[in-house]
């Protein structure tokens, strides 16, 4: 059973220009979460998506990024018009249903690492 | 709101020595708690977790309790391996409408032989 597929690893983008990242849950995992790593920091939480619907995006900046879920395909988190603070490390992370007390468990994908010049 | 601290790193012990990363939190209800581990390079791996008062995680050697009255979750592990080189982050996951894992700053640990 393959785990959560992210790609790119890495991605290098010039200022301005578009980053698209995606994301493939776990099979059988129709739950996805998106955080962010700044360098030497833990991971902050940006947005909680199921298919075709934004659960929570109280992680997420209020300008040039956004996050999708579609019924067929991956998750894709794209960051419009980037700048050097977007450098940073995005995980992926996937589980197969919220329970109501304790949660569920949120397998990571690889991440991955993106770098504004 | 909900919170994760973590003793501050680096720390670096020398191979078969014992292992304490202190965690503690803050939360609204009642959380299940995580240890996750990182290695250079790459994404988390969930390496134990614990979902009510006194549960025990354990996973290759490292155990971790689950105590309420302390709001805590201190990593241990009884003899560490230089394989065991790594970040490791503590993190809790509250529910109650709340999906999101709250992660502690991370500790990295450096094992020499």
């Amino acid at each position: 059973n393959a785990g959560v597929m992210q790609n790119p690893r890495h991605l290098v983008r010039r200022r301005g220009q578009e980053a698209r990242l995606r994301c493939s849950p776990m099979k059988g995992h129709s739950h996805v979460y998106w955080y962010r790593q700044l360098p030497e920091e833990g991971l902050k939480f940006m947005v909680y998506l199921q298919k075709e619907n934004i659960i929570d995006e109280s992680g997420m900046p209020k300008e040039r990024f956004s996050a999708e879920f579609p019924k067929e395909g991956p998750s894709i988190l794209r960051i419009q018009q980037v700048v050097r603070g977007d450098s940073a490390a995005y995980f992926c992370a996937s589980s197969p249903r919220v329970s109501g007390r304790g949660g569920e468990t949120q397998y990571f994908g690889p991440g991955t690492r993106l770098l504004v010049l | 709101g909900n919170s994760v601290t973590q003793m501050e790193g680096p720390v670096t012990l020398s191979e078969e020595a014992f292992l304490t990363i202190n965690c503690t939190y803050t939360a609204t209800g009642y959380p299940s708690l995580f240890w996750y581990v990182q290695y250079p390079g790459e994404g988390l791996q969930l390496l134990l977790k614990a979902t009510k008062a006194d549960d025990k995680g354990s996973n290759k050697g490292f155990e971790a309790t689950y105590r309420k009255e302390t709001t805590s979750f201190h990593l241990e592990k009884g003899s560490v391996q230089v394989s065991d080189s790594a970040v490791y982050f503590c993190a809790l996951y509250s529910g109650a409408g709340s999906y999101q894992l709250t992660f502690g700053k991370g500790t990295k640990l450096s094992v020499i032989p």
